[in-house]
């Protein structure tokens, strides 16, 4: 079964960091690019960060640039996210998401695995 | 902010057709990337739904269709049944400033 299973998220101040994990499982990790998608509380979808295969492609939304690291280590079969600077705006539950097209993936690309969240609360 | 505009909301009876608008700009839908659209039930991770602006992933029924003209995209679905009551999103890139990918602002589907 293809499988992605996120852990890490916590209550935090504003200011601190925390590290997201993501553990896939079921299908060739290393054959696809990943991404971070938030979702605040009673709002909608918002892109975070993605990353191509081989790590040689990364990108990020403007609202985390500068704050947030995307990492993966492919004999481990995991994604990681490294927030720094955390702040309330934050806040959300944090799903990581398998692109759907084999390889370094494109700006076509649909994300078609999504795991279940690991929630961030960025409060004081 | 999303630069996809969605209805908020959209209602349908039993066994009816519904539309969902997904409104973009030259930079995303109008600039040629494909449009993808997800199906939220309460409390879930979204589902992919359809993907490359009109084509179902294995299992989704074929009451659901997607369409794509232009700066916008739609999201159909025939046969309403009470079970696709949920927050539909659109998704694509935008190509803009640094470029990143770009989620509509979602709609809320009721069954009546």
């Amino acid at each position: 079964e293809v499988q992605l299973v996120e852990s890490g998220g916590g209550l935090v101040q504003p200011g601190r960091s925390l590290r997201l994990s993501c553990a896939a499982s079921g299908f060739t990790f290393d054959d696809y690019a990943m991404h971070w998608v938030r979702q605040a509380p009673g709002k909608g979808l918002e892109w975070v960060s993605g990353i191509s295969w081989n790590s040689g492609s990364i990108g990020y939304a403007d609202s985390v640039k500068g704050r947030f690291t995307i990492s993966r280590d492919n004999a481990k079969n995991s994604l990681y996210l490294q927030m720094n600077s955390l702040r309330a705006e934050d806040t959300a539950l944090y799903y990581c998401a398998k692109d759907q097209a084999y390889g370094s993936g494109s700006r076509n690309d649909a994300f078609d695995i999504w795991g279940q969240g690991t929630m961030v609360t960025v409060s004081s | 902010q999303s630069v996809l505009t969605q209805p908020p909301s959209v209602s349908g009876a039993p066994g009816q057709r519904v539309t969902i608008s997904c409104t973009g700009s030259s930079s995303n839908i109008g600039a040629g990337y494909d449009v993808h659209w997800y199906q939220q039930l309460p409390g879930t991770a979204p589902k992919l739904l359809i993907y490359g602006n009109s084509n179902r992933p294995s299992g989704v029924p074929d009451r659901f269709s997607g369409s794509k003209s232009g700066t916008s995209a739609s999201l159909a679905i025939t046969g309403l049944q009470a079970e696709d009551e949920a927050d539909y999103y659109c998704q694509s890139y935008d190509s803009s400033l640094s470029g990143c990918y770009v989620f509509g602002t979602g709609t809320k589907v009721t069954v009546l």
